[in-house]
């Protein structure tokens, strides 16, 4: 448990319909990072946030994905329109950069089936 | 788009054996971080090597890192069924980490 937790664990929706997946990361990390990571794939960088600032976003994100870091705490990352393409694992990552070192925390990912 | 590829894909290996898995990547870094993954769950930190260092060891995991060659191999030594897992290499640019492809390691006990 690298303190990193994510909600739901798990989530199977229908096409078309909205998800909403959340991040609390660990309470000290100023940077939060969104990850989607496929079947037999690496993790693929979406976007990630300096505390409630969102400095980057990835093509990958589409007019459909909106994330948040409201108070610079937790995320929320919210698909509309859910596809059939969306389905993969939604990894949420934290880190504190230190001497430009960024280790990140993953936390254990929500796994999104759209059917 | 993933910055890393890892050689070998797969590898399966006897316990007690070493195992060596690579990485190759295409632009300048910061650092090179290896991950490991077990399956269905979320990925933890191993090792993280700066660009001006050559070798780290962590235990029983040695990184080498070649910034001419664009490399880095992680290796496993004493290996235990408990290290099956997926392995991937992490490259830190200018304000972004971008994973590899991963190497799916088995070790048979």
């Amino acid at each position: 448990d690298t303190g990193v937790s994510q909600n739901p664990r798990h989530k199977i929706t229908k096409r078309g319909q909205n998800v909403t997946f959340r991040c609390d990361p660990i309470s000290e990390h100023n940077r939060l990072y969104w990850y989607r990571q496929t079947l037999g794939q690496g993790p693929e960088f979406l976007t990630y946030f300096q505390n409630e600032a969102q400095l980057e976003k990835s093509r990958l994100l589409s007019d459909r994905f909106s994330a948040e870091r409201p108070k610079g705490s937790f995320s929320t990352l919210e698909i509309q329109r859910t596809e059939q393409g969306d389905s993969a694992m939604y990894l949420c990552a934290s880190s504190r950069p230190q001497n430009s070192d960024d280790t990140q925390y993953f936390g254990p990912g929500t796994r999104l089936t759209v059917l | 788009s993933q910055q890393g590829e890892e050689d070998p894909q797969a590898l399966s290996i006897q316990e007690g054996e070493n195992a060596t898995m690579n990485c190759s990547y295409k632009t300048s870094i910061n650092n090179l971080q290896w991950y490991r993954q077990n399956s269905g769950r979320g990925l933890v930190h191993l090792i993280l090597i700066r660009s001006n260092e050559r070798e780290k060891h962590s235990g029983r995991l040695r990184v080498t890192l070649d910034t001419s060659k664009k490399s880095s191999s992680l290796l496993i030594t004493a290996s235990r069924a408990a290290d099956t897992a997926s392995y991937f290499c992490a490259t830190e640019g200018y304000q972004k980490v971008t994973f590899g492809t991963g190497t799916k390691l088995q070790v048979i006990p």
